[in-house]
């Protein structure tokens, strides 16, 4: 069975600090991942993915994500946090049929 | 560029009433999905058709049913509600069934149930 797992609850950083959220998956076969977005009051809107090719893929608003086989993690990163990143991040993976396996959610607050 | 249009956004309804909850895209997508999300539980899958014609249970159907009216609208029904389908409901689509695509969300039905 697929599944995720997002270790942190909260994450909290301080504005210009690098921030990291946690993601590993448990798949068969290939992994195809995926990061969104939620911020108050509104639904999930997709950062990146991760399908084939370079470990480390590039999406919205600076954000990346490193994609590592070998420890089965897929964590968000971007070099200098936001007060405006503060959100709910979802790990998510894609299985049979379109579904999608989502994690639990890991809350990041960023503060001034 | 209205995406994924829920409504309501708001619901409160008695324990034993029905309503549906309607869903409607705009990109010409051929798969789409009903969640709830619950604190500390992410988003778990409700309903989803795979593309218009077809529905599938997903991980907590029961108490729910859904209709894939058309390409662009998929509802989801609720025949008698109960306290524990008080959650925030999202409907999504994507392209496809392909695994490298990823889903559009609505802006979510946040229903409580007295």
């Amino acid at each position: 069975a697929q599944s995720v797992a997002q270790p942190e609850d909260q994450v909290n950083v301080a504005e210009g600090n690098p921030l990291t959220v946690k993601c590993t998956y448990s798949v068969s076969g290939n992994p195809y991942l995926f990061w969104y977005v939620q911020y108050p009051n509104r639904g999930l809107q997709f950062l990146l993915k991760y399908i084939t090719g370079d470990n480390l893929v590039k999406g919205s608003y600076g954000f990346e994500a490193e994609f590592n086989k070998s420890q089965t993690s897929f964590h968000l990163k971007k070099p200098s946090a936001l007060v405006s990143d503060s959100a709910l991040y979802f790990c998510a993976v894609r299985h049979n049929a379109g579904k999608s396996t989502f994690g639990d959610g890991t809350t990041l607050t960023v503060k001034p | 560029n209205a995406g994924v249009t829920q409504t309501p956004k708001f619901q409160v309804l008695k324990t034993g009433q029905s309503m549906t909850l309607q869903c409607a895209q705009d990109m010409n997508h051929n798969s789409m999905y009903w969640y709830r999300q619950d604190p500390g539980m992410g988003l778990r899958l409700i309903y989803y058709s795979a593309s218009e014609g077809t529905t599938d249970k997903g991980e907590v159907p029961n108490g729910y049913n859904v209709s894939r009216l058309n390409k662009r609208e998929f509802s989801l029904r609720l025949e008698s509600a109960a306290p524990s389908q008080t959650s925030v409901y999202f409907c999504a689509s994507s392209e496809g069934q392909l695994m490298n695509t990823e889903a559009f969300f609505g802006q979510g039905t946040r229903l409580t149930v007295v």
